[in-house]
């Protein structure tokens, strides 16, 4: 089992450009969420997708977009691209049972200039 | 709303030191907790959990008991190593919500 997978693993951006990050996960899992990380700010989230066909606002949602393409992929994209959005980016699943505890990919170091 | 509080890092520790890294949250009811650990450069992966008062998740070496009364979830260990070093966040989870919501994480270094 690969797990969460997420690519790319880093990627330089110049402010204006757009880009997709790709998330997929291979435990048949329901939900996926996309997280940022930020020095001195733990892990906020921006969008997830609570099962297949549905996607909700998280906490920072503004200038991203997603799609969940199927029950194993869900995609983050961003359309112009900000140096505010310069940040490592987390795609997590979890399955709707239980205590809902979330498996994370190993991240996508986006740097904005 | 629901928060969690940690400890402001970094926390510097001798190998074989006893570690307590201090979380306490914020919300109504029964939440379910966790405690993640990031190593350098990776995701984060689950280290423990408890889903309800006086459970103690444990793993690796690592404990946590939830207090209901104290409205706690410390992280402990008692004889750290160097491969302990990492950023350790402590989250929860309301009414079985698909969202965590996390601390602000608390890095730990341990030297030889």
């Amino acid at each position: 089992n690969a797990g969460v997978t997420q690519t790319p693993k880093f990627q330089v951006l110049k402010t204006g450009q757009s880009m997709t990050l790709q998330c997929a996960q291979d435990m048949n899992h329901n939900s996926m969420y996309w997280y940022r990380q930020d020095p001195g700010m733990g892990l906020r989230l921006i969008y997830y997708s609570a099962s297949e066909g549905t996607t909700d606002k998280g906490e920072v949602p503004n200038g991203y977009n997603v799609s969940r393409l199927n029950k194993r992929e869900f995609s983050l994209r961003l359309e112009s691209a900000a140096p505010s959005q310069t940040s490592v980016y987390f795609c997590a699943s979890s399955t709707r049972q239980g205590v809902y505890e979330q498996y994370f990919g190993p991240g996508t170091r986006l740097t904005v200039t | 709303g629901n928060s969690v509080t940690q400890m402001e890092g970094p926390v510097t520790l001798s190998e074989e030191a006893f570690l307590t890294i201090n979380c306490t949250y914020t919300a109504t009811g029964y939440p379910s907790l966790f405690w993640y650990v990031q190593y350098p450069g990776e995701g984060l992966q689950l280290l423990l959990k408890a889903t309800k008062a006086d459970d103690k998740g444990s793993n690796k070496g690592f404990e946590a008991t939830y207090r209901k009364e104290t409205t706690s979830f410390h992280l402990e260990k008692g004889s750290v190593q160097v491969s302990d070093s990492a950023v350790y966040f402590c989250a929860l989870n309301k009414d079985s919500s698909y969202k965590l919501i996390f601390g602000s994480g608390t890095r730990l270094l341990v030297r030889p």
